[in-house]
This record gives structure tokens, C-alpha cells and sequence, in this order.
């Protein structure tokens, strides 16, 4: 069973709106979540890690929150540009250094 | 540094034939993972090593693949033989160390007909 699920699995919004992603987890011992930027053809690139003790962490238009007693996460994208059209992928690292990967949000951006 | 470095970036190849991935991670990078990513089961981890060493090959979905890593800046994953139910994107990542920030290569597409 995926320790990491995502949700939606896709979703398909209009430029200059905003939306939340949504990853709940059950890896333990926790350590850090990221959330991963993946364009079409390309690896994943890390937008932002959220260790324990951080509730809210922002990166430009992207804001990810974590709620480690409910074992939540989400990352809001405001003011949505064409160029956010990716895979979004949140990894969750536990303590025994092990890393497990959501299966991803299939942003498309439309104009 | 230009980064995790995959090849090749394609790969067609027949069924029953022997196929071989590689990577270069990222100098000073100690932890070299390999996964798959698929539209059906998105990415997985197939195996990582630290300091050169296999830690966890779980991921590994049978004898036909093997990894291996014979020095700090060079892994292959290989597959024999091939079926087409191993088509997808393998990607290689390298990170400093397990559980910091893990830098993706382009990805190698497999396609085995």
C-alpha cells in the first residue's frame, strides 16, 4: 500500500486562478516532506520541504502547509500561469531515511 | 555541475534483448536512487545506494533487473531480458544523503516491443 496518496489526481484549472494540491501520508517516523515540480520530459525539481516543526513555507506563488498531528499536507498555487502545467509529486522522508513518493497531480493550465 | 546525468535518453529495443541504463550523479552526491515512473503506477523506487553501496533493491521487480554501482560517479541498471512490460521513464537521482534534496536526471524512455 503507497504510504503517500495524493489527490486530485488531475485537475485542469484557468490561468490566473488558484487551486490546492492535496497529499496525506502515513510514513513514520516522520522526518521532511517535499513537494516535487514535474514538467513533461523532465525529472522531478523540489519546491519546498516542510520538516516537523513548520506549519507554512512559501515559494513564490507556491505555499505548502503541513499538518504533522493529521499527517496532511498541501500545496496552493496562486494566480496560476500557463507554465505551472506539471506533475506534482510529494515525497515524504522517514527517520530510517526511506523516501516515499505520492503518485503525483497532473496540473494543466488552460488560457 | 550539469547535474544527474542519463543515458541514453531513448531506448527502443526487442523483446528478450538486454537493455542497460546509466547515470552519473552529482559529484559529492552520496545516495544514488533508480526509479520507474509509469501513468499507472507513477514512481517508484526500484534501488538506492549509499556510498556506493545497494541499501534497499525492495523496489526491484525481479531477477532480470540489476543494478550495480562500481564507483562514486557511475550506476547501471539493467535489465535481461527486456519485456515490454518494462517500458517507462527510469530516472536516476543523486542527493547529498538520504532524506536531503534528491536531484532527477532527464530519465531514460524505455520502450520494448
Amino acid at each position: 500500500k503507497n504510504q503517500v496518496e495524493q489527490s486530485p489526481q488531475s485537475l485542469i484549472i484557468l490561468e490566473g486562478k488558484n487551486c490546492t494540491l492535496q497529499c496525506n501520508y502515513t510514513v513514520s517516523p516522520f522526518s521532511n516532506l517535499r513537494w516535487y515540480k514535474q514538467d513533461t520530459g523532465r525529472g522531478p525539481v523540489s519546491l519546498t520541504i516542510m520538516t516537523f516543526s513548520e506549519n507554512t513555507k512559501s515559494n513564490g506563488r507556491y505555499t505548502a502547509t503541513l499538518d504533522a498531528d493529521t499527517k496532511q499536507s498541501s500545496l496552493h498555487i496562486t494566480a496560476s500561469q500557463l507554465s505551472d502545467s506539471a506533475s506534482y509529486i510529494c515525497v515524504v522522508s522517514a527517520g530510517n531515511n526511506d523516501m516515499r513518493f505520492g503518485a503525483g497531480t497532473r496540473l494543466t493550465v488552460k488560457p | 555541475d550539469a547535474g544527474v546525468i542519463q543515458s541514453p535518453r531513448h531506448e527502443v529495443t526487442e523483446m528478450g534483448q538486454e537493455v542497460t541504463l546509466r547515470c552519473k550523479p552529482i559529484s559529492g552526491h552520496n545516495s544514488l536512487f533508480w526509479y520507474r515512473q509509469t501513468m499507472m503506477r507513477g514512481l517508484e523506487l526500484l534501488i538506492y545506494f549509499n556510498n556506493n553501496v545497494p541499501i534497499d533493491d525492495s523496489g526491484m521487480p525481479e531477477d532480470r533487473f540489476s543494478a550495480k554501482m562500481p564507483n562514486a560517479s557511475f550506476s547501471t541498471l539493467k535489465i535481461q531480458p527486456s519485456e515490454p512490460r518494462d517500458s517507462a521513464v527510469y530516472f536516476c537521482a543523486s542527493t547529498i544523503q538520504v532524506g536531503t534534496e534528491a536531484f532527477f536526471g532527464q530519465g531514460t524512455r524505455l520502450t520494448v516491443v
